[in-house]
């Protein structure tokens, strides 16, 4: 069925550094994909997404490129603040069910002064 | 708008109780659901709705059951409570299922539920 495999955390980083989050997908056809962000002790956010091959998602200086032939939707940020700290998740969308989503494991981002 | 609420936030159980997990929107959204987020396995999907009168499971379902009367409320149930339901609860909801018809889906603050 279809997966979706990130990379384990937790990572680690100094203010200003740059970030990159791996995310790769196993799925049938195109699926849509997503990058949710949990803050502490809230719910999960959508954060950007991206609906086809090529597609890039940006959202508060976030991005991720929808890549079809490596599978792949790696989050990227030139220059985290503490504020960023958070755990991330990538999604696509079960194209074997109703449109729900099936989750990454997620991946615990903490970003020091 | 007050969004996605559920209570209660905390609650522990004895194993064998049951109770009920309250999900409620004021968003007019059609589609409601509920996962798990448990260390290490992100978030698993237990029941869903598309409408009212309407669910179905998701890829964790036993130990669980739904229910949608109304468009605002999704309630879930657990029949008879045990250790392996030890987790975080979110219910979330959009207009659409998330996935399908690209509307952001919106989650509550979650419940955290001890079964000992």
């Amino acid at each position: 069925g279809d997966s979706v495999t990130q990379m384990e955390g937790p990572v680690t980083l100094s203010e200003e550094a740059f970030l990159t989050i791996n995310c790769t997908y196993t799925a049938t056809g195109y699926p849509s994909l997503f990058w949710y962000v949990q803050y502490p002790g809230e719910g999960l956010q959508l954060l950007l997404k991206a609906t086809k091959a090529d597609d890039k998602g940006s959202n508060k200086g976030f991005e991720a490129t929808y890549r079809k032939e490596t599978t792949s939707f790696h989050l990227e940020k030139g220059s985290v603040q503490v504020s960023d700290s958070a755990v991330y998740f990538c999604a696509l969308e079960d194209g074997g069910s109703q449109g729900n989503l099936i989750f990454g494991k997620g991946t615990k981002l903490s970003v020091k002064p | 708008n007050a969004g996605v609420t559920q209570t209660p936030k905390f609650q522990v159980l004895k194993t064998g109780q049951s109770m009920t997990l309250q999900c409620a929107q004021d968003m007019n959204h059609e589609y409601m659901s509920w996962y798990r987020q448990d260390p290490g396995m992100g978030l698993r999907l237990i029941h869903y709705s598309v409408g009212a009168g309407i669910t179905d499971q998701g890829e964790v379902p036993n130990g669980y059951n739904v229910s949608r009367s109304t468009t605002e409320d999704f309630p879930l149930r657990l029949l008879s409570a045990a250790p392996s339901q030890t987790s975080v609860y979110f219910c979330a909801s959009s207009y659409s299922p998330a996935g399908r018809a690209l509307n952001e889906q919106f989650f509550g603050p979650g419940t955290r539920l001890t079964v000992l």
